[in-house]
């Protein structure tokens, strides 16, 4: 059974840090591109980032680029968002998702994790 | 960016009855190597992630109910629930995913009438 489960989330001032990491389970993690996605409270979907099987070739929402870094470790099965100089903005539940290169679609997502930036 | 734009904003709809959602791409997302359209739904019930029920538009993700159908060309597209069930309420979403930034609909909230 594919899992993904994030973990990380938390209250943090502005101008602060948090590290997110999603740990997966159930499928070969070094074969798929994995997503980043946002929900603030009441709102919609908000695509935030994507990394490639290999990590090398990765693409940041213009919203975030240059303070969160996407990541991952094979090795551990796990995906990574370093996020930096957080914004009250930011403040939404973050998913992790699986893309599908098969048929080109996000087909599974974690429960996501909680990110509240305030003071 | 591909702006996704989606209508109704909510609808509700009888039991048994059904609903229909559109979406509408700001620019042409079929991928002319496979002739696909780069298209999916998602559905979104309170307090859960979304789920994927449909990709290139119009296929059915396994698993899921035959009464959930997508369709659309061009830059218009349309996802049906032919016989609503209580357990279909939600929001849905349609996303592109034919470049980054990957963009959503903003939702359409489905009840029962």
């Amino acid at each position: 059974e594919v899992q993904l489960v994030e973990s990380g989330g938390g209250l943090v001032q502005p101008g602060g840090s948090l590290r997110l990491s999603c740990a997966a389970s159930g499928f070969n993690f070094s074969n798929y591109w994995m997503h980043w996605v946002r929900q603030a409270p009441g709102k919609g979907l908000v695509w935030v980032s994507r990394i490639n099987n290999d990590g090398i070739s990765i693409s940041y929402a213009d919203s975030v680029k240059g303070r969160f870094t996407i990541s991952r470790d094979s090795a551990k099965n796990t995906l990574y968002l370093q996020m930096n100089s957080l914004r009250a903005e930011d403040t939404a539940v973050y998913y992790c998702a699986r893309y599908n290169t098969a048929y080109h679609a996000v087909d599974y997502w974690g429960q996501g994790t909680l990110v509240t930036v305030s003071s | 960016d591909i702006v996704m734009t989606q209508s109704p904003d909510s609808l509700a709809v009888s039991l048994g009855e059904r609903a229909t959602i559109n979406c509408k791409s700001s620019q042409n997302i079929l991928y002319s190597s496979n002739n696909k359209y780069y298209l999916a739904w998602y559905q979104q019930k309170a307090g859960q992630p979304p789920k994927l029920l449909i990709y290139w538009a119009s296929t059915r993700e396994s698993g899921v109910p035959d009464r959930f159908s997508g369709s659309g060309s061009g830059t218009d597209f349309t996802l049906t629930i032919s016989g609503l069930q209580a357990e279909d309420v939600a929001v849905y979403y349609c996303q592109q995913y034919y470049t980054t930034p990957l963009t959503f609909g903003g939702g359409t909230k489905v009840e029962i009438k």
